[in-house]
């Protein structure tokens, strides 16, 4: 089973659209969670980190269920510039190895 | 957070032939970690570099073909050895700080 799972998508919605994007780990142990971003060509880059109360940074909510193992990232009033691939990161309880979800593809269309 | 550079951006390459990428971090970092991408795919960790220590390569990476360097806490090299097609890849380091991860923007590798 792998460490990390993601839907692959691809997520195709409309401008101005809400989205969600889960992932789920399979070792109950991790302590840290994330979401990048991943523009085509580029390299990831850090979109938030998911704490257990659960955060939020403006059209962007992050959270997560240690209970079913899982986290989420929830995109509101979607826009042209958010299409990009979406991974899903946790790190491991033990040694320092972060895991990465295969990625999920989201195009906003106009 | 930090901020990465790599160099090379990118490179063409002959077969049996040795590529070093250069990752340089504008702070210190205690980890930084190598990672290969093929096009549409997401992350392989090669292996994690600490600063005073070997590194440690995941399984299907050895050290004789990715050496890799760490000599302080700002700097690390990855080397591509005895290159064939197959390395043919994006190649990103990153470095941990605050237990978050940040990237270089990578170096695109085409081995001919």
């Amino acid at each position: 089973r792998k460490e990390v799972e993601q839907d692959p998508g691809p997520f195709n919605v409309p401008e101005g659209a809400t989205v969600a994007f889960n992932c789920t780990y399979s070792n109950s142990a991790s302590q840290s969670f994330f979401w990048y971003r991943q523009d085509c060509r580029k390299e990831p880059k850090l979109l938030m980190s998911v704490y257990s109360s659960g955060n939020e940074d403006g059209r962007f909510t992050a959270q997560l269920n240690r209970a079913s193992q899982y986290i989420s990232l929830l995109i509101r009033d979607s826009k042209l510039s958010d299409s990009a691939t979406y991974l899903c990161v946790v790190k491991g309880n033990t040694g320092n190895q972060f895991y990465f979800g295969t990625g999920t593809s989201l195009t906003v269309i106009p | 957070s930090a901020v990465i550079s790599q160099k090379p951006s990118r490179d063409i390459c002959q077969r049996g032939t040795s590529l070093t990428i250069q990752c340089q971090v504008d702070s210190q970092v205690t980890m930084m970690f190598w990672y290969r991408q093929q096009p549409g795919q997401s992350l392989t960790l090669i292996a994690t570099a600490n600063q005073g220590s070997e590194a440690t390569y995941e399984s299907g990476f050895v050290i004789d073909k990715f050496p890799i360097s760490r000599p302080n806490l700002t700097f690390s090299t990855l080397t591509v050895s005895n290159m064939s097609p197959e390395d043919s890849s994006i190649y990103l380091c990153s470095g941990e700080e605050a237990y978050e991860q940040y990237f270089g923007p990578g170096t695109r590798l085409t081995v001919t």
